[in-house]
């Protein structure tokens, strides 16, 4: 069954700090892995996507890496800023023969960057 | 910034009330999705289409529906909303296997 699952559910860190978001999936066969950044009452943004190749990919002060052989994923946030306060989905597509990607949304971490 | 527009942003009504939640797109995707999302609670898709003409069911059921008459436009319908049927709604729409771009979502209330 094709799933994706993250930890820790929520985080509470100080601002200046850094942090790390983790993502497991099982979604075969593997297309790629995007983190999103939703902020409350907004849609999700993507910040990285990442094919099969691909091990780390930047976006300013973020940062994700994959591991393909063991199916994991994380998104690591240096320097957090109150603006970081949000939820970050881990987002995988599985390939399929047709012109559609299986799309399997994680359930999301919810961050807070507190003063 | 994705061009991608969501109306009504909120909105409040009464049960068995007839409502459309309008999404339009200025980028060209042939594709555009529906999905309902509870607060804290993780996207779940309830609808999708490939293009003019086409709307597939999404993993989640849901009663409303939705029409692709034009490209840009993916309007969803509730014929007879019901409390139950209180939810963020967001849509989406993406080029050929490409990254989904999210609209800001309708936060819908039924009394």
């Amino acid at each position: 069954k094709n799933q994706v699952e993250q930890s820790p559910q929520s985080l509470i860190i100080l601002e200046g700090k850094n942090c790390t978001l983790q993502c497991n999936y099982t979604v075969s066969p593997f297309s790629n892995l995007r983190w999103y950044k939703q902020d409350t009452g907004r849609g999700p943004v993507s910040l990285t996507i990442m094919t099969f190749s691909e091990n780390t990919k930047s976006n300013g002060r973020y940062t994700a890496t994959l591991d393909a052989d063991t199916k994991q994923s994380s998104l690591h946030i240096t320097a957090s800023q109150l603006s970081d306060s949000a939820s970050y989905i881990c987002v995988v597509s599985a390939w399929t023969y047709s012109s559609y990607d299986k799309v399997i949304f994680g359930p999301g971490t919810s961050l807070s960057v507190i003063p | 910034e994705a061009d991608i527009y969501q109306t009504p942003r909120y909105l409040v009504i009464g049960t068995g009330k007839k409502i459309t939640l309008e999404c339009s797109q200025t980028m060209g995707h042939d594709k555009m999705y529906w999905y309902q999302q509870d607060p804290g609670m993780e996207l779940h898709l309830i609808h999708y289409s490939y293009g003019v003409n086409s709307t597939e069911k999404g993993d989640l059921s849901s009663e409303s529906t939705v029409s692709r008459i034009r490209t840009e436009h993916f309007p969803l319908t509730l014929e007879s909303a019901r409390p139950s049927h209180t939810s963020q709604y967001l849509c989406a729409s993406s080029a050929w296997r490409g990254e989904q771009f999210f609209g800001p979502g309708t936060r819908l209330t039924v009394l």
